[in-house]
């Protein structure tokens, strides 16, 4: 099976920078995606990554390192629009395993 | 508008009886998934379709049906055989060849008393 393993709540105030860390254990491993889902909303896609590295998208930064089954979303320059859930998943065989997700909560 | 529907948007339902949740894509994609999600948690993959007329079951299939008779519309059916069915159900959509992003509707909230 699929495992994903990211922090359950996070919280900082605005301008501030957040890192959400994942960690997966996972076969048939293709590449990692983020997902924002604000509360009672529709998840929405932000980022994926399928090689080793970085990947910005405007605020939003994505990491992967596949030796270390590890990858992270970088929150920058934290607004109150941000507070949401983020969740990891894996791409495994054209199907995406989540993770439990990361609520991270912005503070003014 | 392109866009991905679902409906109704909450639904309520009397133990032993089955209830069948609409979706609906106009967006011209190939694959399409459906989903729950607990309280708390994460998503988990019911059913999902590449392609008219396939499907396949995902992890947590037991006591779903689901249908693919259209390239748009992909229905799922809670069974009275799903042991705990009150969820949030979520369906989404992609092309085949970025199965990493997929387009999620606004959800149905179903409660089974």
């Amino acid at each position: 099976g699929q495992s994903l393993e990211q922090p359950s709540e996070v919280t900082a105030v605005e301008g501030a920078i957040v890192q959400i860390n994942c960690t997966y254990q996972t076969s048939g491993f293709y590449g990692l995606s983020w997902y924002q889902q604000h509360d009672g909303g529709a998840p929405t896609f932000l980022s994926y990554n399928a090689l080793d590295g970085l990947e910005e998208t405007g605020r939003f930064s994505s990491f992967l390192s596949r030796s270390d089954s590890y990858g992270y979303l970088l929150l920058q320059e934290l607004q109150m629009k941000d507070s949401a859930s983020y969740f990891c998943a894996s791409l495994n065989d054209y199907k995406l395993s989540f993770g439990a997700g990361t609520t991270v909560t912005v503070r003014a | 508008d392109g866009g991905i529907t679902q409906s109704p948007k909450y639904l309520f339902r009397k133990e032993g009886q089955n209830v069948t949740l609409s979706c609906e894509q106009n967006l011209n994609h190939d694959a399409m998934y459906w989903y729950r999600q607990d309280p708390g948690q994460g998503l988990r993959l019911i059913y999902y379709s590449q392609i008219v007329n396939d499907f396949q079951k995902g992890d947590i299939a037991e006591g779903y049906s689901v249908s693919r008779e259209k390239k748009e519309s992909f229905p799922l059916t809670v069974t009275s055989a799903q042991k705990n069915p009150t969820a949030f159900y979520l369906c989404a959509s992609g092309t085949s060849g970025t199965p990493y992003e997929q387009y999620f509707g606004p959800g149905t909230r179903l409660t089974v008393t």
